[in-house]
């Protein structure tokens, strides 16, 4: 069983650039959440998807955009990058339900200068 | 507004103490909560979790944790501290309507030999 994989592994970008992140989700689940973890802090929730739609947002400005494909892999895109979105990305697949478990991929590291 | 508070930024053992990690959440609905363990440079895995099944809770690599609803705590404890448990740790809560994970900020277990 592939466990939940993410692309690229790093990223380096300037400021107002774009920048579009992958994940693979674990076989079997057809939910994907993203989250934002800033250098220090706990992960703070953007987005999930479920079945292709969004089903949840958190905090974060409609330039953090998302997309999930019919083999709920998915897409986090950011447009308009500022200083303040360098973190580690971080995905995490399920299935549907609050109290099933959310297996996270080990990360994407953005740095925005 | 419902969440989790870790406290204790920073803690520190001696390999063979008891590890304690303390969390405590606020909520007006039954809660399910999570443990997460992360470690350099890698994303999060899953200690253990509670779903409103048994209170006492064991999870993996000799951890456990309590769910008091009286107190409502959710600490974290293992026996014996392994120089492999050198890590940041944090506690998520999550309810039956929601759909995202709310992350505490996060406690660093070092280990002493």
């Amino acid at each position: 069983e592939t466990g939940v994989t993410q692309s690229p592994t790093h990223l380096i970008k300037t400021r107002g650039q774009q920048v579009t992140l992958r994940c693979s989700s674990q076989s079997g689940h057809n939910t994907v959440s993203w989250y934002q973890q800033a250098l220090g802090q706990g992960p703070q929730f953007i987005f999930q998807y479920y079945r292709e739609e969004e089903n949840g947002r958190g905090n974060f400005p409609p330039r953090f955009s998302g997309l999930q494909f019919p083999n709920y892999s998915s897409e986090l895109n950011v447009n308009a990058l500022e200083l303040d979105d360098s973190a580690l990305y971080l995905c995490a697949s399920s299935s549907q339900g609050a109290a099933e478990t959310q297996y996270f991929g080990p990360g994407t590291r953005l740095l925005v200068l | 507004a419902q969440s989790v508070t870790q406290l204790g930024s920073h803690v520190s053992v001696s390999e063979g103490a008891l590890v304690l990690l303390r969390c405590n959440y606020s909520s007006s609905v039954p809660p399910y909560l999570f443990w997460y363990v992360q470690y350099p440079n890698q994303g999060l895995q899953l200690l253990l979790k509670y779903t409103s099944a048994a209170t006492l809770v064991k999870g993996i690599n000799g951890f456990e944790a309590e769910f008091k609803k009286s107190e409502t705590s959710f600490h974290l404890t293992k026996p014996s501290a392994h120089m492999s448990d050198a890590a940041e740790y944090f506690c998520a809560v999550t309810f039956s309507n929601d759909y995202k994970l709310s992350f505490g900020a996060g406690t660093t277990v070092t280990v002493r030999a």
